[in-house]
């Protein structure tokens, strides 16, 4: 059973901060991971994908993979109150079976108030 | 990207009624995903659509209760059968596009 962890939210950050949303997962082999993010009756929007080890940015959006502890975060910088969203981490197992087959993670509600 | 369309948008439905929903995209893809989000949950992937076979669906998830079309390489359909309260969630189409998946607006759908 594969599986995709979310720090429990709700996640509160004023204007201006980092948010940090953090995801863990238990299939060893999964190759690539991403960060949707979903307004209230929305579907969900992709933020950032990553594959390697490392960090990646992108504008105010950092993501960060760390393949050995199972782990992958996204940080917020300079939150603003448009991010108020829930995000979700999506993870995509190995294998050609698994290909564009996604695993989410319960899902954080992030809220930056002014 | 990738742009997907979705018909219904949303639908309210009666027990025991099947619903079918569209999915539409703007270029060809080798496969279409299904996936189900319930009321305050996360997403399910219910099934892969590949043109030309049967669909592989996930574990909780049978064709007898979410038969699944893909007449061509742009389109596909799920239907959701014999419903009842517990069907009630947003169903999302979804494609694959440079390693990346993307989502259509979703159907809501409602069962009383």
């Amino acid at each position: 059973q594969k599986e995709v962890e979310q720090n429990s939210g709700p996640l509160s950050v004023p204007e201006g901060a980092i948010a940090s949303l953090n995801c863990t997962y238990s299939d060893r082999g999964s190759q690539s991971f991403f960060w949707y993010r979903q307004y209230s009756g929305k579907s969900p929007e992709l933020i950032m994908f990553i594959y390697s080890n490392g960090d990646k940015e992108d504008g105010r959006f950092t993501a960060q993979l760390n393949k050995a502890s199972q782990y992958v975060s996204l940080l917020i910088r300079d939150s603003q109150p448009s991010d108020s969203a829930t995000y979700l981490c999506a993870v995509e197992g190995a294998g050609g079976t698994s290909y564009g087959k996604l695993t989410f993670g319960q899902g954080t509600i992030l809220t930056v108030h002014p | 990207s990738a742009v997907i369309s979705q018909k219904p948008s949303r639908d309210i439905c009666q027990r025991g009624t099947s619903l079918t929903i569209q999915c539409q995209v703007d270029s060809q893809v080798t496969m279409m995903f299904w996936y189900r989000q319930q009321p305050g949950q996360s997403l399910t992937l219910i099934a892969t659509a590949n043109q030309g076979s049967e669909a592989t669906y996930e574990s909780g998830f049978v064709i007898d209760k979410f038969p699944i079309s893909r007449p061509n390489l742009t389109f596909s359909t799920l239907t959701v059968s014999n419903m009842s309260p517990e069907d009630s969630s947003i169903y999302l189409c979804s494609v694959n596009r440079a390693d990346t998946q993307y989502f259509g607006p979703g159907t809501r759908l409602t069962v009383l």
